[in-house]
């Protein structure tokens, strides 16, 4: 069973600090990583996808991949309240399931 | 809208009716994804699904659901006699590939709910 922890949180951090957001998975064959955004009610929204170890940055978000570790991160700088939603780590592990696997979400609250 | 389309954003049900759930890809896309939500659960892959074939339904309950995805139209998610149990939002999602290094984009959801 492929699995994909996250913290549920809520994760409360002041607005302008980073938030640091934490996943790991268990398939080490795994082969894409994303994070989506999700506002309660609304879709999951692509934020940043990620492939090999190291770092990746887009504007305020910086995505983290450590494979030895089975670690994915997401940093969010210059928090925002508009940052506040529950961020969904997902995992690709290939080998003939199609499927993204998800964690169950953290939900981050950003406070003015 | 060049975004991943589906209707109804709201479904009501009664026990034992069927439940058709609709879902037209991204432009230029054509691999189709179908999750489901429940209260206080991750997104749940059900079936993936290419032009007249599915290709992957290793997330599909056994009974009562099915899916398809027609040469013309639609993607349809199928539920027969819901119970109270399937009430969740289902998310359709569409890629450009198959590969798994291309993300998946989500429409709005329907929220089915089982009276």
């Amino acid at each position: 069973q492929k699995e994909v922890e996250q913290n549920s949180g809520p994760l409360s951090v002041p607005e302008g600090a980073i938030a640091s957001l934490n996943c790991t998975y268990s398939d080490r064959g795994s082969q894409s990583f994303f994070w989506y955004r999700q506002y309660s009610g609304k879709s999951p929204e692509l934020i940043m996808s990620i492939y090999s170890n190291g770092d990746k940055e887009d504007g305020r978000f910086t995505a983290q991949l450590n494979k030895a570790s089975q670690y994915v991160s997401l940093l969010i700088r210059d928090s925002q309240p508009s940052d506040s939603a529950t961020y969904l780590c997902a995992v690709f592990s290939g080998g003939g399931a199609d499927g993204l696997t998800f964690g169950k979400g953290t939900h981050l609250i950003i406070q003015p | 809208n060049a975004g991943v389309m589906q209707n109804p954003r709201h479904l009501v049900r009664r026990r034992g009716q069927e439940a058709r759930l609709r879902c037209s890809p991204m432009k230029g896309h054509s691999h189709v994804y179908w999750y489901r939500q429940l209260p206080e659960e991750g997104l749940k892959f059900m079936v993936y699904l290419q032009k007249e074939n599915i290709i992957d339904e290793s997330g599909m309950p056994k009974e009562r659901f099915s899916a398809e995805f027609p040469k013309e139209g639609p993607s349809i998610l199928r539920i027969q006699q819901v119970v109270r149990g399937d009430s969740a939002a289902y998310f359709c999602a569409s890629s450009q590939t198959g590969f798994g290094n291309q993300p998946q984009h989500f429409g709005d959801g329907t929220r089915l709910s089982i009276l």
